[in-house]
């Protein structure tokens, strides 16, 4: 299996531009998560999809933020418009079952975002 | 306070050594715990899982939880130079526990 893939791999762009953020989770796996690292803030949970559908977007950071998850192997990460600030490394991970803990999640090797 | 702790180091080792990794929590609704190991430019991957108090062996790892005292522990032993890494411990609660909070990591280097 590949793994989770993400693309691109490094974005960078100008404050005020729209970034899309992309992912395929494992083929098979019913949960996707998307997640934000920084080193002031460590990793944090953006959405959480099961069966496609968003079930937990509580750590989205403003309207700026949006995903999607239109099938079960692909799911976007949108950021319009963009901001210094949203400069970080973007996971994106999947899990087999209900994304329970007992769930191993899977990451992806990140998206590394520097908006200038 | 944050809810969930961890010292980022760095921590420096010789190889061979025994590692000791920690994290303090504030929640007590945490029933989860877990282990994440990240190279340098990888995301992370699961290393260890513990369901509420106790001790978990992995060969070279040992995962030890503390629910008393809100405190959990890795131990690596006979540290090799492959173990060099960023740990992060990262906890969950009943109910929600697909939401994991995580530590900010420790950044661990075994010199050969």
């Amino acid at each position: 299996d590949a793994g989770v893939i993400q693309s691109p791999r490094h974005e960078v762009t100008e404050m005020g531009q729209e970034v899309t953020l992309r992912c395929k989770p494992i083929s098979g796996h019913n949960s996707l998560f998307w997640y934000r690292q920084t080193m002031m803030r460590g990793l944090e949970l953006l959405i959480y999809f099961n069966n496609n559908v968003p079930i937990d977007d509580s750590g989205m950071p403003e309207d700026r933020f949006s995903a999607k998850m239109p099938n079960a192997s692909f799911s976007t990460l949108k950021i319009q418009p963009s901001e210094p600030r949203d400069s970080a490394v973007y996971f994106c991970a999947s899990s087999l079952g209900s994304g329970s803990s007992t769930d191993t999640q899977y990451f992806g090797p990140g998206t590394r975002l520097t908006v200038l | 306070q944050k809810e969930v702790e961890q010292d980022p180091g760095p921590l420096s080792v010789p190889e061979g050594a025994i590692v000791s990794l920690n994290c303090t929590y504030s929640n007590s609704a945490f029933q989860y715990f877990m282990w994440y190991r990240q190279y340098s430019r990888k995301g992370p991957e699961l290393l260890m899982y513990t369901y509420s108090s106790g001790n978990k062996e992995d060969g070279r790892f040992t995962a030890q939880v503390d629910k008393s005292s809100k405190y959990i522990s890795l131990f690596i032993r006979d540290s090799q130079p492959s173990d060099s890494a960023t740990y992060l411990c990262a906890m969950s609660a009943q109910g929600s526990n697909y939401k994991l909070t995580f530590g900010k990591g420790t950044l661990l280097t075994v010199n050969p």
